[in-house]
């Protein structure tokens, strides 16, 4: 398997404009994730999907992101309009809920610059 | 919901010598407790995980304590190496709420 991909593995747009980030989690893993990764903030949890099920959007800063899962093969991060302070790392984690183990595993990231 | 914290944010080590990361948490009903390590531009993985029926785990020079009671858990690193230099991400619940991270440092 290749693992989970996100594309791009860059992106650098100006302010007001739409982005929006790709994340294909590997085959038979039935939760995915959106993390935010930053210097100041960590790594938060935006968003989580379970069986292609928003479970929990709590993270999701404001309204001008959205994410949707419409198969188990694919899924999206949209921030409309994008702002300088929305530059992060933002990695999509996938994993299969199967007791005892959680573990997630990470796409490589996609690196957003905002300016 | 669960709340993570994690110190230190910073932890500098001789090689050779021990490092321990601690965290804590605040969800009594949380029951699942992962380490990822995040190497320099790279991403989150998961390299020990404990379950609140077990109080300690082992692997290798890596092992994790967990205190129920306290609501604590904690990464020992043992025999540290150049190559444990990275950050590491303590987490809680199966939704993997993250702590803010630990950037260690091995020291030649």
């Amino acid at each position: 398997d290749a693992g989970v991909i996100q594309s791009p593995r860059h992106e650098v747009t100006e302010m007001g404009q739409e982005v929006t980030l790709r994340c294909k989690p590997i085959s038979g893993h039935n939760s995915l994730f959106w993390y935010r990764q930053t210097m100041m903030r960590g790594l938060e949890l935006l968003i989580y999907f379970n069986n292609n099920v928003p479970i929990d959007d709590s993270g999701m800063p404001e309204d001008r992101f959205s994410a949707k899962m419409p198969n188990a093969s694919f899924s999206t991060l949209k921030i409309q309009p994008s702002e300088p302070r929305d530059s992060a790392v933002y990695f999509c984690a996938s994993s299969v809920v199967s007791p005892p183990s959680y573990e997630q595993y990470f796409g490589p990231g996609t690196r957003l610059t905002v300016t | 919901g669960e709340n993570v914290e994690q110190h230190p944010s910073t932890l500098s080590v001789q090689e050779g010598d021990s490092a321990v990361i601690k965290c804590t948490y605040s969800d009594s009903a949380s029951n699942y407790f992962p380490w990822y390590k995040q190497e320099l531009g790279k991403r989150p993985q998961l390299i020990i995980d404990i379950r609140s029926n077990v109080g300690e785990k082992k692997d290798q020079r890596i092992a994790v304590t967990l205190n129920k009671t306290a609501k604590h858990f904690s990464l020992h690193i043992t025999e540290t190496q150049p190559e444990d230099s990275a950050v590491y991400f303590c987490a809680a619940s199966e939704e993997d709420i993250f702590g803010k991270g630990t950037r260690l440092h091995i020291l030649p």
